[in-house]
């Protein structure tokens, strides 16, 4: 069974800190997808890494696939309130079905002013 | 405009009982899915239909039979509540192949709770 542990747990910080979220496995994927999800909504996509080291960044949040695609980050700099929420990754497995995917443990991230 | 929504929102029941949770989705989608997501907050996959046929049926109770009438809609059906059914379940659905397979578009959520 494939299992992507997501660290931290928790992490409260102020208005403006950085911040890194990992996600790390001992199982290969085909992708890596982040998702943010908010109180009482659905996960909400962030961002698909494809190829190993592949880095994009978005707007503030910056997305990082390992080389060995087994683990993922995820940054954010000069956090706001608004980045508030659950980050999710989830992994493809290799050879599998593409849309099975494997959700990691998740973040729950909290922004104070 | 609702890409993925879900009836109802919440829903709550007691042990026992059957009750289902309806979705839709108008992305034109082929693909949709049943996840249940626990007080941990940790999203696990249940079905997966494409294009009205299961392609994924993890080990779940087969109290639970999910029905796809069409591609567009994917319901979940739940015979004989239990306690540990509360939970959140969430709709989702996805294009099918290429990279876009993989994103998955998910629906705000049926907060169960049996009692």
């Amino acid at each position: 069974t494939q299992l992507l542990e997501q660290s931290p747990q928790f992490l409260s910080i102020q208005e403006g800190e950085n911040l890194t979220v990992y996600c790390n496995s001992s199982s290969v994927f085909s992708s890596l997808q982040w998702y943010r999800q908010e109180p009482g909504e659905g996960p909400v996509l962030l961002v698909t890494v494809v190829t190993g080291g592949e880095v994009k960044k978005l707007k503030r949040l910056t997305f990082q696939f390992g080389d060995a695609r087994k683990d993922s980050s995820l940054h954010i700099t000069a956090a706001q309130p608004g980045d508030t929420g659950l980050y999710l990754c989830a992994g493809a497995p290799r050879g599998g079905t593409a849309s099975k995917l494997t959700f990691g443990t998740g973040t729950r991230l909290q922004v104070t002013l | 405009d609702t890409a993925v929504s879900q009836t109802p929102k919440y829903l709550v029941t007691q042990m026992g009982n059957d009750k289902s949770i309806k979705c839709e989705q108008n992305l034109g989608h082929d693909t949709m899915y049943w996840y249940k997501q626990d007080s941990k907050k940790f999203l696990k996959i249940m079905f997966s239909y494409n294009n009205k046929e299961l392609i994924i049926n993890e080990t779940v109770p087969n109290r639970f039979s999910p029905k796809s009438p069409d591609k567009a809609h994917l319901n979940l059906h739940i015979n004989s509540l239990e306690l540990g059914d509360s939970a959140v379940y969430f709709c989702a659905s996805s294009r099918v192949g290429g990279a876009s397979s993989y994103e998955q578009y998910f629906g705000p959520g049926t907060r169960l709770t049996v009692t």
